[in-house]
């Protein structure tokens, strides 16, 4: 079974400083493993995927994020928070044996403020 | 381009009623996947469709199903609905069955919210 835990159910940091996001996962197989966003009232959106070689992934709106296969890690990171970034992150994880199925984690909200 | 579009956006029931989703994915997609997302929680994998067939299904129970259309659209219905069923459900295309391997991520409808009353 595969699972994903977000630690931390609310992050709040200042506009322009570093953002960091924790993701750590379960898996049998390889990992394959993705972060997404979402706005209020909306789907969710693709920022970023790991899915093999540089563990450092870089992704959409200056987010990157840095696997860690030894710890089972997967954190999302943004060097400066913008306001716009305060949102709710899902990170999720598709067992490369198990198909297109993927398990999210319970999100963390990320709140920036000016 | 338009992305993965569902229908309805908000719909209200009242128990035992029955409820139909409808899902259109991204044009060139052939799978879709449902999930349920109860509010303050992350997304529960409900099913995955491609071509018509059912590929994979998650831990939900038979009042749950789906089917897929030639168009690759697809439809979730819910039976006999109870109020723990109100939540938001989204629908979500990608390439294909062997997305896996092609390591293409799945892209999200906004989804439907529904509430049971």
């Amino acid at each position: 079974a595969q699972s994903v835990a977000q630690p931390e159910d609310q992050v709040n940091v200042a506009e322009g400083n570093p953002l960091t996001v924790k993701c750590t996962y379960s898996v049998s197989g390889n990992p394959y493993l993705f972060w997404y966003v979402q706005y209020p009232n909306r789907g969710l959106q693709f920022l970023l995927k790991y899915i093999t070689g540089d563990n450092l992934v870089k992704g959409s709106y200056g987010f990157e994020a840095e696997f860690n296969k030894s710890q089972t890690s997967f954190h999302l990171k943004k060097p400066s928070a913008l306001v716009s970034d305060s949102a709710l992150y899902f990170c999720a994880v598709r067992d490369a044996a198990a198909g297109n199925k993927l398990t999210f984690g319970g999100g963390t909200r990320v709140l920036v403020k000016p | 381009d338009a992305g993965v579009t569902q229908s309805p956006t908000h719909l209200i029931k009242t128990r035992g009623q029955h409820v139909t989703l409808r899902c259109s994915p991204i044009s060139g997609h052939k799978s879709v996947s449902w999930y349920q997302q109860v509010l303050g929680q992350g997304p529960q994998f409900i099913f995955q469709y491609y071509e018509k067939e059912e590929r994979g299904r998650g831990n939900f129970p038979d009042r749950f199903s789906a089917r897929q259309f030639p168009n690759y659209s697809s439809e979730l219905n819910v039976n006999a609905l109870l109020l723990g069923d109100s939540a938001l459900y989204l629908c979500a295309s990608s390439l294909g069955r062997e997305t896996w391997r092609s390591n293409q991520p799945q892209h999200f409808g906004d989804g439907t919210r529904l509430s049971i009353l």
